[in-house]
């Protein structure tokens, strides 16, 4: 029961860079998430998709692009890394029928140098 | 926009004692649901609240739910070593059915033994 995957889980790179951070979901849920988590920020969502190939911004989502080809993957990818994208990033997935509960991704630490 | 606020950021207490951490939204949910995370991890989802007035409990846990639905509070009795780690409230966003929450920034707590 692999659930909800990130990868990798530490990433350093540097200023500039491509860099993808993936995620897979073993449960077919439609509703798939992406956060970054910050010191006193607690988390803050950057992209979110309602199914494969739905799409839409969250609240900080410049500088960072998704896809869902498939309903079991959900990547997401910083075009040009820039150092205030160092954050801890949690990908997570629900089942939306009135009910709301998202699980969770073990998180990819990123530092951008 | 929709906002969740949570007192306090942080909570030291002393093994033993009571802990209780607010939520408060700027608008009326439909839900709220907690999370807990433990320093290092990922947010685990603990429960999630829906009708006004709404109490819920959890062995030393007791949740609960505004009648007008807008705040919420947990509390732990006699807290225990374990219960050290981050804990989140997020509601519901308002005039969206993609499953998405507003997390609020966290309490932190910490049990000295």
């Amino acid at each position: 029961d692999a659930g909800i995957t990130q990868s990798p889980r530490y990433k350093i790179t540097e200023t500039g860079r491509q860099v993808t951070l993936m995620c897979h979901q073993t449960w077919s849920h439609s509703y798939m998430f992406w956060y970054r988590q910050d010191l006193g920020h607690g988390l803050r969502l950057i992209y979110y998709s309602a199914a494969a190939d739905i799409t839409d911004k969250g609240e900080v989502p410049d500088g960072y692009v998704v896809s869902r080809s498939k309903t079991e993957n959900f990547p997401l990818t910083l075009e040009s890394a820039t150092r205030s994208q160092t954050s801890v990033y949690f990908c997570a997935s629900s089942v939306y029928r009135g009910n709301t509960e998202a699980f969770f991704g073990q998180g990819t630490r990123l530092t951008v140098v | 926009g929709q906002q969740v606020m949570q007192i306090p950021q942080y909570q030291h207490v002393q093994e033993g004692e009571d802990f209780t951490t607010y939520c408060n939204s700027s608008t009326t949910l439909s839900n709220i649901q907690w999370y807990k995370q433990r320093p290092g991890g990922h947010p685990v989802f603990l429960i999630q609240l829906v009708k006004s007035g709404e109490v819920k409990k959890q062995k030393r846990l007791t949740f609960q739910f505004g009648e007008a639905k807008k705040n919420s509070s947990l509390h732990i009795t006699a807290t225990q070593t374990t219960d050290v780690g981050t804990y989140f409230c997020a509601g519901p966003v308002l005039n969206t059915n993609a499953g998405k929450s507003t997390f609020g920034d966290g309490t932190t707590l910490t049990v000295k033994p």
